[in-house]
């Protein structure tokens, strides 16, 4: 069946740090592809996605690009700041059918200043 | 706009209880979908209702079920609950089925069960 792998963590930063988060998937067809953040006590909030391949999803200095030839759609910030410290989530929704997100098991970062 | 709202915030039930739980999507949205997130994982899919009827269904026990109302608010209701079905039980609403339709999460519900 589908899935998504990704870091797991925890990762802790220092302010303006570079940050990667890798995220794997497997699935039929070619799925739209997603990263989701979750800050402490609150739901998912949608922070990027794609939608094919070599596509690039990008929000508030967060990009992740779309690679079908690896299978991957890694998360990755240039300088990340104390107020990006919450929970990522890596998720795939397959084409067709219902709105079936599938997540992978997300990825706490905390970030000092 | 108000954004996804779920009722209760938090709840505690025992085990052999079953519990109900409410979700109001975002106006004008007809999609609504339920996930569980057990502590330290990623959500799971339960349900996803358009329309009123079902359109997806994840692995989830029969004790398992939802519904959707005309107004499209959705109730997800659990039977002879378990200490495993402690989580964070979300709904996600989107306007319409499709996939370029982004999905957007309520703040969850909080299920403890003794």
């Amino acid at each position: 069946g589908d899935s998504v792998t990704q870091m797991e963590g925890p990762v802790t930063l220092s302010e303006e740090a570079f940050l990667t988060i890798n995220c794997t998937y497997t699935a039929t067809g070619y799925p739209s592809l997603f990263w989701y953040v979750q800050y402490p006590g609150e739901g998912l909030q949608l922070l990027l996605k794609a939608t094919k391949a070599d596509d690039k999803g990008s929000n508030k200095g967060f990009e992740a690009t779309y690679r079908k030839e690896t299978t991957s759609f890694h998360l990755e910030k240039g300088s990340v700041q104390v107020s990006d410290s919450a929970v990522y989530f890596c998720a795939l929704r397959t084409q067709g059918g219902s709105e079936k997100l599938v997540f992978g098991k997300g990825m706490k970062l905390t970030v000092n200043p | 706009d108000a954004g996804v709202t779920q009722s209760p915030t938090h709840l505690i039930k025992t085990r052999g209880q079953h519990v109900t739980l409410r979700c109001s999507p975002i106006s004008g949205h007809k999609s609504v979908s339920w996930y569980q997130q057990v502590l330290g994982q990623g959500p799971q899919f339960i349900f996803q209702y358009y329309e009123k009827e079902e359109r997806g269904r994840g692995n989830f026990p029969d004790r398992f079920s939802a519904r959707q109302f005309p107004n499209y608010s959705s109730e997800l209701n659990v039977n002879a609950l378990l200490l495993g079905d402690s989580a964070l039980y979300l709904c996600a609403s989107s306007r319409r089925q499709g996939e370029d339709q982004p999905q957007h999460f309520g703040d969850g519900t909080r299920l403890s069960i003794l």
